[in-house]
């Protein structure tokens, strides 16, 4: 079982959808992050948060420590919207500070 | 450009040879990171400097990897005797201890 867990896999909507992704996580963390790549591109860092909400434009992350549940959702789809949201976390115990561990990724298709 | 470089972006290689990548991070950051990322999977973990020091390194650094970091600044990631299941994309990520998090885009190589 993977240590960071997201859903769905795939997901497919209309433009101006409401669109709402998952992560969850098996272990302590001190923060975690919301990245974007896009196809054949490098990744961009979305959010980083450790507790409650932040909101980036037409994106909002929220963070539950204690369910050690994330969403990312995205309000008024646009295709431009269209790529792979990966969940990651800073596990805080031992000598894996430095790293983030990565989730497999949601990729996201919204058609116009 | 003051993002974080790689190059190159793309290498074809046989199996066999010995291929080495360069990651330029930003200037003001300490911290640096590579991953390797294959199809449909998340990003994986392999090594993180602190400034000149190579503070972790993850058990799919076989040793045939090897990372360097020699004045802190830039890093090369060398693969020697390349195999086919080495083929992947190897991103380097850097930032100031956990803040400004940026990745690169990444080195894509394919071993024939």
């Amino acid at each position: 079982k993977n240590e960071v867990e997201q859903s769905p896999q795939n997901l497919t909507a209309q433009e101006g959808e409401f669109i709402t992704i998952n992560c969850s996580y098996s272990v302590g963390i001190s923060a975690l992050h919301w990245l974007q790549q896009h196809p054949g591109g490098g990744i961009v860092s979305l959010f980083m948060l450790s507790s409650g909400k932040k909101k980036h434009g037409r994106l909002i992350a929220t963070i539950n420590i204690q369910e050690k549940h994330s969403s990312l959702h995205i309000t008024a789809s646009h295709p431009r919207d269209s790529a792979v949201y990966i969940c990651a976390v800073y596990m805080n115990y031992g000598g894996s500070q430095g790293n983030l561990i990565f989730g497999k990724g949601t990729k996201l298709s919204v058609k116009p | 450009d003051t993002g974080v470089s790689q190059n190159p972006r793309h290498k074809i290689t046989k199996r066999g040879q010995n291929v080495t990548f360069r990651c330029d991070p930003i200037s003001e950051h300490n911290r640096l990171y590579w991953y390797r990322q294959t199809l449909g999977q998340g990003p994986e973990f392999l090594t993180y400097f602190q400034n000149e020091a190579q503070l972790e390194k993850s058990r799919l650094l076989s040793d045939r990897f090897s990372a360097e970091r020699p004045k802190g600044s830039f890093s090369t990631l060398e693969i020697q005797r390349t195999e086919q299941g080495d083929s992947a994309m190897y991103l380097c990520a850097s930032s100031f201890n956990r803040e400004g998090y940026t990745f690169g885009s990444g080195t894509r190589l394919t071993v024939v």
